[in-house]
């Protein structure tokens, strides 16, 4: 069965580094997501993206955040100068359909900002 | 605005019983939701959905009712299982500008004992 696949699993990095996160969609998927769960909390939204553009962002997403579609498979998430609040996990996401439909999770990475 | 959350925060059970999990959203135009299962250290798994149209949907052991006149949303879990263990999040798909993104309520930890 096929998945969206993130890595790394874990990263650890200095406060005001810059940090990729990285993601492998399902193949056939046209529409990707970032989310993001600080733990214990809910998952929120951070942006979608469309056709190599971005079509909706939160609040959330500042101009710390960025996203990219390097190549035909990855979908990446950049933060720029990173903050100890931004810790938590980050999810990607895909999907086959633009209207209401299922969106496929990857497994998270866990981003910790010493 | 939009606001999605959960009555009960944890939901402790007997194996073999059945299993409520309750959300109330506030967005009265929403007309898709979804609920998702989360086990420690991986990704929201789509369990089930259902549109506005639709009071009652049911899948394999889960089904979903939804009241729009007090809007609420409940997930129910027939004869559960130690593997039902998790954290269940529902979730209001929005869809504006073509585009769509999930707006999770805050979750219900479901421990099911032995």
């Amino acid at each position: 069965e096929p998945e969206v696949t993130q890595t790394p699993s874990h990263q650890v990095t200095q406060m005001g580094q810059e940090v990729i996160l990285r993601c492998v969609p399902i193949s056939n998927h046209l529409y990707f997501y970032w989310y993001r769960q600080i733990l214990g909390q809910k998952v929120e939204f951070l942006v979608s993206f469309y056709n190599n553009e971005i079509s909706e962002k939160s609040e959330i997403f500042d101009d710390q955040f960025s996203v990219e579609r390097p190549d035909g498979s990855n979908f990446t998430l950049k933060i720029r100068s990173t903050k100890l609040e931004d810790s938590a996990m980050y999810f990607c996401a895909s999907s086959g359909l633009a209207e209401a439909g299922e969106q496929y999770f990857g497994p998270g990475t866990r981003l910790t900002v010493t | 605005g939009e606001s999605v959350g959960l009555h009960l925060p944890t939901l402790s059970v007997q194996e073999g019983d059945n299993s409520i999990i309750n959300c109330a959203y506030s967005n009265s135009a929403s007309d898709y939701f979804i609920w998702y299962k989360q086990e420690s250290g991986k990704g929201p798994q789509f369990i089930i959905d259902i549109r506005s149209n639709m009071d009652k949907r049911q899948g394999q052991r889960v089904t979903v009712l939804l009241n729009k006149t007090v809007k609420h949303l409940s997930l129910q879990i027939a004869a559960t299982q130690p593997g039902d263990s998790a954290v269940y999040f529902c979730a209001e798909n929005t869809f504006s500008g073509g585009y769509n993104k999930l707006i999770f309520g805050a979750g219900t930890r479901l421990a099911v004992h032995p």
